[in-house]
């Protein structure tokens, strides 16, 4: 595997579920980001983890749950989501946080709430 | 607030050129990035602006002025596969990326 992986890539979870979106980078970054794109929007940043350590949350609410084992991985845990959660997750690396590297993106999680 | 403009769909002819433009209104500047993002995949990257005047990559240029608070993408020669969606997203003081919604580029044959 080469990049950025990302799984599930589709996801449909009632109200009341639980689950967990996965993300790894190849690339040997030091910095992974959450993101989500919602239809004709810009890019909502949700979370940012430099070296494991977590150093942006941009007031997401605390149904998304950020976890990051290592440098490698990268979770998001849903929990009791909102119809208006559906959109497509990103994840993203670049090789440090808050410099002007470029951040490469996995194909994303489209995520359905009913 | 922070802000970035881009126009939301364009329509351009294979083998033409299209500019796309992007404005932004943000605090600080620490530069200007360009992805692309077909549709169902990743944003790519595509360049990088700092200082003004225009990067050329290929069929792809990019160009900014800071003072305008202005870049644009030029695409030179289009394909159809050039079908897309072009993200603009601008660096601010804090290093912050603050992005556009996007502008999607639809080729006709």
């Amino acid at each position: 595997e080469t990049g950025v992986t990302q799984t599930p890539r589709h996801l449909v979870m009632g109200m009341t579920n639980k689950k967990s979106l996965k993300c790894e980078q190849h690339l040997g970054h030091n910095a992974m980001y959450w993101y989500k794109q919602s239809a004709k929007k810009p890019l909502e940043l949700m979370f940012v983890y430099s070296l494991e350590e977590r150093v942006e949350n941009n007031s997401v609410p605390s149904r998304f749950s950020p976890e990051c084992p290592n440098s490698s991985h990268l979770f998001l845990h849903l929990h009791t989501l909102q119809p208006e959660d559906s959109a497509l997750y990103l994840c993203a690396s670049s090789q440090r946080q808050g410099e002007a590297y470029e951040q490469y993106f996995g194909p994303g999680t489209r995520l359905t709430v009913t | 607030g922070q802000n970035i403009d881009q126009p939301t769909e364009m329509t351009a002819t294979e083998g033409a050129i299209v500019q796309i433009n992007c404005t932004y209104q943000t605090s600080g500047f620490n530069g200007l990035f360009w992805y692309q993002q077909h549709a169902g995949e990743a944003p790519t990257f595509l360049s990088y602006n700092v200082l003004d005047g225009l990067e050329e990559k290929g069929r792809f240029s990019s160009f900014l002025s800071r003072s305008k608070g202005y870049s644009y993408l030029l695409l030179k020669e289009l394909q159809m596969k050039d079908s897309a969606s072009y993200l603009c997203a601008v660096r601010d003081s804090n290093y912050q990326l603050i992005w556009g919604a996007g502008t999607k580029l639809i080729i006709k044959p």
